[in-house]
């Protein structure tokens, strides 16, 4: 069974510029979350999504955005981006409706480096 | 809201060796779920095991164990007979529910050969 996949694995941007990384869940989940791995920061929650909807969000400016399609895959858009927006962006799936009962299972992650 | 903390930054220990990580969180929910990953340097977090809040079993898997007591708060990991390939950043988390993990700040583990 294929695990989560994002792509892509690196990314090097300027300041100001956007980005969109994207996500596929493991077969048969069908919530998205995203975190962000910033160092010094940990890792923090982003955004969930399920059934195409956004159902969370974590403490985010609105530049971070993003969305689910219906076969389930995931992107995550970052506008105007700014240096501390240099992070691992790890994208994780689940079975929907368990109450967080199941646990989140992680892609490798996307490396994005702001210059 | 939701807190988890790991106290121990870096932990390093001789192949062998046995160690436990620390884990204390804090919730307002009477249901929750806690969760250990392990994040090796290729980056990816790897799921190695779930307790609900009810459920104050401790479990054994190999040379893994799990301490839940809900009196103190604590969820703490323990290797036995560490070995190299042990070494990685280990994160306790929690979800409350809402679909919403919060991790700890993790904590390093080296097993010296």
């Amino acid at each position: 069974e294929a695990g989560v996949t994002q792509s892509p694995t690196h990314l090097i941007k300027t300041r100001g510029q956007q980005v969109t990384l994207r996500c596929s869940p493991i077969s048969g989940h069908t919530s998205v979350y995203w975190y962000q791995q910033a160092l010094g920061l940990g890792l923090q929650f982003l955004l969930w999504y399920d059934e195409g909807e956004e159902r969370n969000r974590g403490n985010f400016p609105p530049r971070f955005s993003g969305r689910q399609f219906p076969n389930y895959s995931s992107e995550l858009n970052v506008n105007a981006l700014e240096l501390e927006d240099s992070a691992l962006y790890l994208c994780a799936s689940s079975a929907t409706g368990t109450g967080g009962r199941q646990p989140q299972h992680f892609g490798d992650g996307t490396r994005l480096s702001i210059l | 809201a939701q807190k988890v903390t790991q106290a121990q930054t870096e932990i390093s220990v001789v192949e062998k060796e046995d160690v436990t990580l620390d884990c204390v969180y804090e919730t307002r929910d009477t249901t929750y779920y806690l969760f250990w990953y392990k994040q090796p340097p290729s980056g990816e977090l790897v799921f190695l095991i779930r307790r609900n809040s009810f459920d104050e079993q401790n479990e054994i898997s190999g040379r893994y164990s799990w301490n839940f007591q809900k009196s103190t708060s604590s969820f703490n990991f323990t290797i036995t007979a560490s070995q190299v390939v042990d070494s990685a950043v280990y994160f306790c988390a929690l979800n409350g529910g809402n679909e919403k993990l919060t991790f700890g700040t993790g904590t390093r583990l080296t097993i010296i050969p």
